[in-house]
């Protein structure tokens, strides 16, 4: 059975802190991994996406990948109030392709003004 | 360019009643995907379409659920009868391509169904 697991939080960061996001993954054959923000009541919006060993930046958002770890992070930089949401960690279900995705529980964050 | 759409919003109906969702996915995209997100958990893929054809309906409740996406544009998931766990968000994504490692899905607004 393929995981993906989360701390489902909530975690608490005052605004302008650094959010740490993390998730940890079963299938060693899983090739991409992605960040899904989901604001209460709306659908999941795709964040970042990543498929290499390393950091990956996009504005104040860095993904993180350890493969041999079988750990990928997001940090959040800067946070703000309008970034509290859940955040959803996703990994392919298929090596070499998206195709089907499975979804960890999410993470709960919320920023303090 | 116009989003993956949705409908019925919201749907309440009673146990052992059926029911069916609609969806249009971003124009030209060849996959489309359901998927049930429970309160409190991350989606669930139920099945997914690569243009008329079904790739995986491997988590799908074949006793009671059925999907179709006929001439590869518009999919319809249907249940019946429905049970009281079926309560959930059936959420509609799609993307242009498959097999690409940097493919992003869509994801509609969803329909949150209630069964009573």
């Amino acid at each position: 059975q393929k995981e993906v697991e989360q701390n489902s939080g909530p975690l608490s960061v005052p605004e302008g802190a650094i959010a740490s996001l993390n998730c940890t993954y079963s299938d060693r054959g899983s090739q991409s991994f992605f960040w899904y923000r989901q604001y209460s009541g709306k659908s999941p919006e795709l964040i970042m996406f990543i498929y290499s060993n390393g950091d990956k930046e996009d504005g104040r958002f860095t993904a993180q990948l350890n493969k041999a770890s079988q750990y990928v992070s997001l940090l959040i930089r800067d946070s703000q109030p309008s970034d509290s949401a859940t955040y959803l960690c996703a990994v392919n279900g298929y090596g070499g392709s998206q195709g089907n995705l499975i979804f960890g529980k999410g993470t709960k964050l919320s920023v303090k003004p | 360019e116009a989003g993956v759409a949705q409908s019925p919003r919201y749907k309440i109906i009673e146990k052992r009643q059926s029911v069916a969702f609609w969806c249009n996915p971003i124009s030209g995209h060849a996959t489309l995907y359901w998927y049930q997100q429970i309160l409190g958990q991350g989606p669930k893929l139920l099945i997914q379409f690569q243009n008329n054809g079904v790739v995986d309906d491997s988590q799908l409740p074949k006793d009671r659920f059925s999907a179709e996406r006929l001439k590869g544009v518009d999919s319809t998931l249907k249940i019946q009868p429905a049970k009281l766990e079926d309560s959930a968000v059936y959420l509609c994504a799609s993307s242009p391509e498959d097999f690409h490692n940097t493919d992003t899905q869509y994801f509609g607004p969803g329909t949150r169904l209630t069964v009573l």
